[in-house]
């Protein structure tokens, strides 16, 4: 079963920050929180990832609460392009490598 | 350019007759896995394989077999495919979990497979 719980649908005007939370109440210590996005219906496409610290790169800001049990995915600047269907997924320790758990996400609609 | 390539994108079959759909990756990853994603259901996990000639079963295995003969190449294989295996599936793979090593997964662009 999935370990998140995201909201089924989310609309941001253009140019507008876009914050897209996700609940992982059942998380464990060592698992990760990461964020993928699907366009159309490509490939997904990693985002960013992190434990406990809010981490940044070029493409989004990632908020984890102190209790780890829910996260906020913040696109600063949404544009047209980040219309997507986004995947927050707790990666979990299986055996020696990892394995992804996918919820049904969010889609994400950037308004002109 | 580093990538996982799926062949063929889209493929329409009938009931029963044997298919493979082929995975490369050229990344030197250790980890590859098969998933098929259906509408509402998100993403499952078809086979998952650590290493060369170590594969094991995911979430929906059945109807599907897999191998890893070399690193770089995931097949997945529906030796009688059936109509309930109309979805979309993406390969995708990733460095083995070591500490200090960058980790996500790379996935493919996706094969839909219609049969009928």
């Amino acid at each position: 079963d999935a370990k998140t719980t995201q909201p089924p649908s989310m609309d941001c005007a253009e140019g507008r920050a876009a914050n897209l939370p996700c609940n992982h109440s059942t998380i464990s210590g060592n698992e990760y929180v990461y964020w993928y996005r699907q366009i159309h219906s490509q490939g997904p496409q990693y985002i960013i990832h992190g434990l406990k610290n809010n981490e940044t790169n070029e493409m989004a800001s990632l908020i984890i609460t102190e209790d780890r049990k829910s996260s906020t995915l913040i696109l600063p600047h949404a544009t047209l392009r980040d219309t997507a269907v986004y995947y927050c997924i707790v990666r979990v320790v299986l055996s020696g490598t990892y394995k992804y758990i996918f919820g049904t996400g969010t889609r994400l609609k950037v308004l002109a | 350019e580093a990538q996982v390539t799926q062949n063929p994108r889209y493929l329409i079959t009938v009931t029963g007759k044997k298919l493979t759909v082929t995975c490369s990756q050229n990344m030197n990853h250790e980890y590859m896995s098969w998933y098929r994603q259906d509408p509402g259901l998100g993403l499952r996990q078809i086979y998952y394989s650590m290493n060369v000639e170590v594969t094991d079963k995911g979430d929906v295995p059945e109807g599907y077999k897999v191998s890893r003969k070399e690193k770089r190449n995931f097949p997945l294989i529906l030796e009688s495919p059936s109509p309930n295996q109309t979805s979309l599936y993406f390969c995708a793979s990733s460095l083995r979990r070591t500490p200090g090593r960058t980790t996500e997964a790379f996935f493919g662009q996706g094969t839909r497979l219609t049969v009928v």
